[in-house]
């Protein structure tokens, strides 16, 4: 079967670093997306992880361990505009032109003053 | 920067009426894809779409649903006969390829409200 955890709803401080995690067990594996979605807007690309590891994209980070089906969202110097959903989605492996993205249920960030 | 545009963005129907969706893709873009959210719930997939014909379909896209490329930019959804529980935002979106790296883009979105 296919299933994403992450928090529901997390809270932080402006200007503080705050950390999102996922973990997923899916039908194989063939990379790990973060999205942010803003309420009632589409989701936009953040990160991407298929190697194990951190990749540093600016004030986003986003770290995989594909053994312990685990990743993490890293946000710095939050920012009030950062309140949002933070989406995880796996690309499970699977055979034919095919970009299927399974995605968790998000978790709502609020960024507090 | 290139984008996935959708319309309407907002759309109210009476049940039972036929719904027809439209996306034009990022133009350099070879897959489609329609993905949809019920109000306060996760995203889910839809349908993919390459090389003129769906290449994956999940549970919900049953025979009420259809996609079709009418040209060589559009890409729709059609809606045959809605139900309430249709009421969703949907997303088109579109990718280069399906290799590593290759990011899905998402559309704004079309909300679709069934009264």
């Amino acid at each position: 079967g296919q299933n994403i955890d992450q928090p529901t709803e997390m809270t932080a401080t402006e200007g503080a670093i705050v950390q999102i995690n996922c973990t997923y067990q899916t039908s194989g594996f063939n990379g790990l997306f973060w999205y942010q979605q803003h309420a009632g807007e589409a989701p936009t690309f953040l990160s991407y992880n298929v190697l194990d590891g951190l990749e540093e994209k600016g004030r986003f980070s986003s770290f995989l361990s594909r053994s312990k089906g685990y990743s993490y969202l890293l946000l710095k110097e939050l920012q009030m505009k950062d309140s949002a959903s933070y989406l995880c989605a796996v690309r499970p492996l699977g055979g034919g032109a095919t970009n299927k993205l399974i995605f968790g249920t998000g978790t709502l960030l609020a960024v507090q003053p | 920067e290139p984008e996935v545009t959708q319309t309407p963005s907002h759309q109210v129907t009476q049940m039972g009426q036929e719904v027809i969706l439209r996306c034009v893709p990022i133009s350099n873009h070879l897959y489609f894809y329609w993905y949809r959210q019920i109000l306060g719930q996760k995203v889910e997939f839809l349908v993919s779409f390459y090389n003129n014909e769906i290449s994956e379909k999940s549970e919900i896209f049953d025979d009420q649903f259809s996609v079709e490329r009418p040209d060589g930019s559009n890409f729709t959804l059609k809606i045959r006969s809605t139900k309430l529980e249709d009421s969703a935002m949907y997303f088109c979106a579109s990718s280069a390829g399906t290799g590593p790296g290759n990011t899905i883009y998402f559309g704004e979105g079309s909300w679709l409200t069934v009264v």
